[in-house]
């Protein structure tokens, strides 16, 4: 246990669906990431959030949106996905956006059908 | 891009055996951490290296920040078969704050 946790686990959906990722941090931290992890690829960085702010976009497509409401809470919210955006999506949490080690929680394993 | 070179892409050892895997790159970093992930599993820290030169131990695991600062390494000593999963190694260069994962080594343990 990591003090990082995600819901769902698993999620299902379809193009023209709406989805939210949840991501949820007990350590009392103040960054927040998303990344995605595709098969047979290195974690790619999605989104950094220090102090509720966003401070980098690492050029996500638009139907990917993140909020970050306070600092223990993330979200990723989904709309009009594709198939190729099927992969495990990471959340991590930081002391702030300097400090060096970064936790993670499970992920959440999405599939776009 | 930023790259990190990480080799081994897989192991596949007998239960007792040690490991060692290695990360490197052609620019300097100021950190160097090493994750494990197990299958359907977020990756969890296991060391982390800031000091050019530093060894550390965590346990079984002994990881060490190189004196160029372009590499490090990972060793397992005596393998057991709950050390089965991908570990990656992940580091800060001195330009960036973002942190740049290498590929993963696949440890595979024959018991």
């Amino acid at each position: 246990e990591t003090g990082v946790t995600q819901t769902p686990r698993h999620l299902v959906m379809g193009m023209t669906n709406k989805k939210s990722l949840k991501c949820e941090q007990h350590l009392g931290h103040n960054a927040m990431y998303w990344y995605k992890q595709s098969a047979k690829k290195p974690l790619e960085l999605m989104f950094v959030y220090n102090f509720k702010e966003q401070t980098e976009n690492n050029s996500v497509p638009s139907r990917f949106s993140p909020e970050c409401p306070n600092s223990s809470h993330l979200f990723l919210h989904l709309h009009t996905l594709q198939p190729e955006d099927s992969a495990l999506y990471l959340c991590a949490s930081s002391l702030d956006g300097l400090a060096y080690e970064q936790y993670f929680g499970p992920g959440t394993r999405l599939t776009v059908t | 891009g930023q790259q990190l070179n990480q080799s081994p892409q897989s192991m596949f050892i007998q239960e007792g055996e040690d490991v060692s895997m290695n990360c490197t790159s052609s620019s300097i970093f100021n950190t160097w951490l090493w994750y494990k992930q197990d299958p359907g599993e977020g990756p969890v820290l296991l060391i982390a290296l800031y000091k050019a030169g530093e060894l550390t131990s965590n346990g079984r695991l002994t990881a060490q920040f190189g004196i160029t600062r372009k590499d490090s390494f990972l060793n397992i000593s005596a393998s057991i078969p709950s050390d089965v999963g991908i570990y990656f190694c992940a580091g800060y260069m001195d330009s960036s704050y973002k942190l740049i994962f290498g590929s993963g080594t696949r440890l595979l343990v024959r018991p």
